[in-house]
Formats: structure tokens, C-alpha cells, sequence
């Protein structure tokens, strides 16, 4: 069971934006301006997208986008493009020796 | 650029010990937080251990805490993760990242090698 909650698959077509949900608590998602996500090709590495809620590391698009309310946070990706068919892992700082909780992760399908 | 190449992973006996190496280059390893991430097969992310640049502040998941430790070598720009009383569950991919200084999120990943505990 993963501290945080995201949907298990979303689906889009070419070029649509969609949005993938990540539910946590008051004690990590809704405590901290700590959350990450992290895109998951199969077979590869994690590969950090956005950290601190909403900011994107160097090189990443930015067609990737987040945000938060209250306990829960966002990833937007818009243009949906062939190569953003992955998993996606939501993350938060967290209160308590646990340092990083993940969601279970959402599988990307583009159609 | 940033590269980090775990070696170690392995085919081990329940209750067996391991030590998973991380050679890390391309960025001045002393300056940085580090950590080890695994994920069980068809599973998601699990954070596991961090150490701080200097080696002296280090956490554990609650999962391996007591059988799993965490250092480093900023001499030979490595890190390491000796795990002990290896349980089946601790079958996964181990991945060494190179950390935010609060631990998180992992800026890096290495390709990760893979740990199997069976009988």
C-alpha cells in the first residue's frame, strides 16, 4: 500500500492534455511545497520531470507542469506526444524518518 | 555529465548480506546528498537509505532499518549499501541517486542492479 494515491492508468491522444492525480495527507503533500514526479520508461531509470510542486529541472519540457491544492497534487502534461507513453511516480517530503513517499504510480497510455 | 554505475547486485539466500557499490562521475561527489531507491519487480519506487555529503548524517527506511547500512568513499567518489538478513522482500532493483540536501526528491539515477533473495 503507497502513502500517496494516484490512478492506476490514464489515457489521452495526440496532442490532448491530461492530468494525473496524486492524493496524500496533511503530514507530507499537504505539509510541505516538496512534491516530485517522476516519469518511468520501461526497462529504465526513474527520470526526475518537476520537484518542489512546480519546477522543472533542466532539459525537461515544458509541456510537463504541476500543481497542488490542499492535500493533493497535479501533473499536467499538454501535447500529449508518443514518447510520454510511461509511468508516472508522484512523491512528497514527508514528516517522521520515512524522508520520501511515493505514490503506486500511473501508467501512461497514449492513444 | 552526471553518471552513476551501481554494481552487486546478485542471486542470494534468505538471511545472506550483500554490499551494492555505486562509482559516481561527472559531478564533485563530495558536495552532494546521496541515496538508494529500489523498486520490487512490476512494483513502484521505494526510497531506502540517505547520506549526507559529509557522510555524517545518514536515514533509513523503517523496512531495512537495523539490517541495512549506507556510507561512503568521497576519496573514490563511491557509495555503498551493505545489506544484511536479506529477506525475500527485499528483492528489487536498487538504484543509487544523487540527492536534493533534504534527502529528496533524486535529482539522478543510476540504471540500477538488481538484487534477488531466494531460496
Amino acid at each position: 500500500q503507497s502513502a500517496l494515491t494516484q490512478p492506476a492508468s490514464v489515457s489521452g491522444s495526440l496532442g490532448q492534455s491530461i492530468s494525473i492525480s496524486c492524493t496524500g495527507t496533511s503530514s507530507d503533500i499537504g505539509y510541505y511545497n516538496y512534491v516530485s514526479w517522476y516519469q518511468q520508461h520501461p526497462g529504465e531509470a526513474p527520470k526526475l520531470l518537476i520537484y518542489d510542486v512546480t519546477y522543472r529541472p533542466s532539459g525537461v519540457s515544458p509541456r510537463f507542469s504541476g500543481s497542488r491544492s490542499g492535500n493533493s497534487a497535479s501533473l499536467t502534461i499538454s501535447g500529449l506526444q508518443a514518447e510520454d507513453e510511461a509511468d508516472y511516480y508522484c512523491s512528497s517530503f514527508t514528516t517522521g524518518n520515512t524522508l520520501e513517499v511515493f505514490g503506486g504510480g500511473t501508467k501512461l497510455t497514449v492513444l | 555529465q552526471v553518471q552513476l554505475v551501481e554494481s552487486g547486485g546478485t542471486l542470494v539466500k534468505p538471511g545472506g548480506s550483500l554490499r551494492l557499490s555505486c562509482a559516481a562521475s561527472g559531478f564533485f561527489f563530495n558536495d552532494y546528498y546521496m541515496s538508494w531507491m529500489r523498486q520490487a519487480p512490476g512494483k513502484g519506487l521505494e526510497w531506502v537509505s540517505y547520506m549526507s555529503s559529509s557522510g555524517y548524517s545518514m536515514y533509513y527506511a523503517d523496512s531495512v532499518k537495523g539490517r541495512f547500512t549506507i556510507s561512503r568513499d568521497n576519496a573514490k567518489n563511491s557509495l555503498y549499501l551493505q545489506m544484511n538478513s536479506l529477506r525475500a522482500e527485499d528483492t528489487a532493483v536498487y538504484y543509487c541517486a544523487r540527492s536534493f540536501p533534504r534527502g529528496m526528491p533524486q535529482e539522478y539515477w543510476g540504471q540500477g542492479t538488481l538484487v534477488t533473495v531466494t531460496s
